[in-house]
């Protein structure tokens, strides 16, 4: 089966712009998941999403962040306006139940200058 | 605050050498256990869970509650076991909590 997969790889942009994560998780996977790790950090837990619904989003950092997943397949993360503190990796994950094994992409490196 | 605490942030070990990974964290509620690992250019997968009781790559963990720890362990370490150790406990049924991961280094 294919994996999770997030777009862009590799995301560099400048401080004040806007950047938008794309994560496509396994098919027929209801939960999906956002983390990242700033530099230096742990993986963080950003929110969960179980189909269209936000089921916590208690990780995320401030109303920068802004998370869809319309139609509950694929999950857009958008960054508005992207700032310094904002550079890491950041992950994305699915499962099939809220309590099975995560499986996670290979994250989108955010690079902001 | 849920925390999870890896305390060696590198493991050397040579070929055949027991390792253990230790890992604690901080006990609310019952959370399910969990260990992931990343290797060279490759992306975070599951390594075990303590709810299997499985051996994976000959590596198990035992799951104290007293000691509210969770250690890998593996009796003979392979080269191919070089990676990034995560435990990561599971809240609430849907969040990961990381720890800061072990780097794990079997030398030859």
């Amino acid at each position: 089966e294919a994996g999770v997969t997030q777009f862009p790889s590799h995301s560099v942009i400048e401080k004040g712009q806007t950047v938008t994560l794309r994560c496509d998780p396994i098919s027929g996977h209801d939960n999906l998941y956002w983390y990242r790790r700033v530099m230096g950090k742990e993986i963080k837990f950003l929110l969960h999403f179980v189909k269209e619904s936000k089921q916590d989003e208690s990780g995320m950092p401030n109303n920068r962040f802004l998370a869809e997943r319309t139609g509950g397949t694929y999950s857009t993360l958008k960054v508005q306006p992207a700032e310094l503190e904002d550079s890491g990796v950041y992950f994305c994950a699915s499962s099939q139940g809220p309590d099975q094994p995560q499986h996670f992409g290979d994250g989108t490196r955010l690079s902001i200058l | 605050a849920q925390r999870v605490t890896q305390p060696e942030k590198l493991l050397s070990v040579f070929k055949g050498a027991p390792v253990e990974l230790k890992c604690n964290y901080s006990y609310s509620g019952s959370p399910e256990l969990f260990w992931y690992v990343q290797y060279s250019r490759q992306r975070l997968q599951l390594l075990l869970r303590h709810i299997s009781r499985e051996s994976i790559k000959g590596f198990t963990a035992d799951l104290n509650k007293g000691e509210t720890s969770f250690h890998l362990k593996k009796p003979f370490a392979q080269e191919e076991d070089s990676a990034m150790y995560y435990c990561a406990p599971l809240y609430n049924f849907n969040k990961f909590y990381f720890g800061s991961g072990t780097k794990l280094n079997v030398k030859p």
